[in-house]
């Protein structure tokens, strides 16, 4: 099946730094891709979405100038986090459509940040 | 290699019960989740299993065996709106989610 790859896989940065996390598509095109954040044992919570080539759609309550997102080819998306803070640690998974009805939308492994 | 399975689609009648199983195959376990996908809805978070056993929660319960790498997902009372896709997740000793493909759940009157 598809596979979807996140870089890092696990981040600490101290606070006042940025980070930024890698969704790659490996073996598809997609060219729209979601970023999700997980608190533990809660629903994830949809950022913002990707679309390459253009600018990305954020979510109700997401500081777009706090998490940059760029999608700059077919098969990878960044989500910057800038200036981090304690609070933003999370887990932050991307997921990638290869159509547009979400019925084949693919998971990456996500990408625990932890900022001190 | 690391590996979960789940049926691809299941069809029930509304007011039945419906069981999803998922089997896992990974480096190291630190628990297994199943979420609800409405089309066009983020995931929504329904069970997290560390420990074998029965959970219940309202309609839903999961069930986990850690010794046979499988857990399923139990929908009683079925609404209409419990049409969707479950997604069954398992994190690793990395703590990394590895996703199942996804079970699409159709409900019939």
């Amino acid at each position: 099946g598809a596979v979807v790859s996140q870089h890092p896989s696990r981040v600490i940065c101290k606070s006042g730094t940025s980070v930024k996390i890698e969704c790659r598509s490996l073996d598809f095109q997609a060219t729209t891709m979601f970023w999700y954040r997980q608190f533990p044992k809660q629903s994830l919570m949809l950022m913002a979405t990707s679309n390459e080539g253009s600018k990305a759609t954020y979510e109700q309550g997401v500081e777009k100038d706090k998490f940059l997102i760029n999608h700059a080819s077919l098969t990878l998306s960044t989500l910057t986090v800038t200036s981090a803070h304690p609070e933003d640690s999370s887990f932050y998974i991307c997921s990638a459509l290869t159509n547009r009805d979400l019925s084949e939308q693919y998971f990456g492994p996500g990408t625990r940040l932890t900022v001190t | 290699g690391q590996n979960i399975d789940q049926p691809t689609e299941m069809t029930a009648t509304e007011g039945a019960i419906v069981q999803i199983n998922c089997t896992y195959q990974t480096s190291g376990f630190n628990g297994l989740f199943w979420y609800q996908q409405h089309a066009g809805e983020a995931p929504t978070f329904l069970s997290y299993n560390v420990l074998d056993g029965l959970e219940e929660k309202g309609r839903f319960s999961s069930f986990l065996s850690r010794s046979k790498g499988y857990s399923y997902l139990l929908l009683k009372e079925l609404q209409m709106k419990d049409s969707a896709s479950y997604l069954c997740a398992v994190m690793d000793s990395n703590y990394q989610l590895i996703w199942g493909a996804g079970t699409k759940l159709i409900i019939k009157p």
